[in-house]
């Protein structure tokens, strides 16, 4: 158990619809990721935040977005969606926001798009 | 280009030593190396991350190039929970500065 938490496990929804990913840090870790991991594409870095500000991007779509909040948890918000968005999304966390702290993964949602 | 490059498959024996190389060619200076292994339908695990000097910890070794243009992950006795999928990648500032490649996967005999 690597202390980080994602809800929901599991999710399905229609094309078009919008959901949002929550993601709970470890305690005391302050910077928070988002990846995307689907079949074709492997684990793809979407966005990084540190301490509640937006600390680096990835090849994350116009569609999605994410806040980290006061109390550190974040949300992934994905709209519009289409049948390519069915994936793994990971969150994860790190103690500080810098190259040099390991990130811990949570377990993972899985979205499937109709 | 940021991408590192691993073989896509590899094999050991059980408690046999287990050396998994990437190469990263066109990193630079400030960037951090990171292992982390994938198993089956759980999210990626952190193994181990180095700067320029090798580096262990309880999970394995790691073994930097003294040009920084490789590395190499080192399990000294592989086990059967040891089969996975092991990326490297290179780390800098936020996030992983690279797309993470496919990585290695690893398969153990018994």
């Amino acid at each position: 158990d690597s202390g980080v938490t994602q809800t929901p496990k599991h999710l399905i929804t229609a094309t078009g619809q919008r959901v949002t990913l929550r993601c709970s840090p470890r305690s005391g870790d302050l910077s928070v990721y988002w990846y995307q991991q689907s079949l074709d594409q492997g684990l793809q870095f979407l966005i990084q935040y540190y301490n509640g500000e937006e600390r680096a991007k990835g090849n994350i779509l116009e569609r999605f977005s994410a806040q980290q909040f006061p109390d550190l948890h974040s949300e992934l918000n994905l709209s519009s969606l289409e049948l390519g968005d069915s994936a793994l999304y990971f969150c994860a966390s790190s103690a500080g926001g810098e190259g040099n702290y390991e990130q811990y993964f949570g377990p993972g949602t899985r979205l499937t798009v109709t | 280009d940021a991408k590192t490059t691993q073989p896509n498959s590899m094999e050991s024996n059980e408690e046999e030593p287990v050396h998994l190389p990437c190469n990263h060619s066109t990193i630079s200076g400030t960037d951090y190396i990171h292992w982390y292994r994938q198993l089956p339908s759980q999210g990626p695990e952190y193994v181990i991350h180095g700067l320029t000097s090798n580096v262990n910890n309880r999970m394995a070794s790691l073994a930097i190039a003294e040009d920084r243009k490789s590395s190499t992950l080192i399990l000294h006795r592989a086990t059967l929970r040891d089969a996975a999928v092991y990326y490297c990648i290179r780390c800098w500032g936020g996030g992983f500065k690279t797309i993470f490649g496919a990585g290695t996967r690893l398969f153990v005999k018994a």
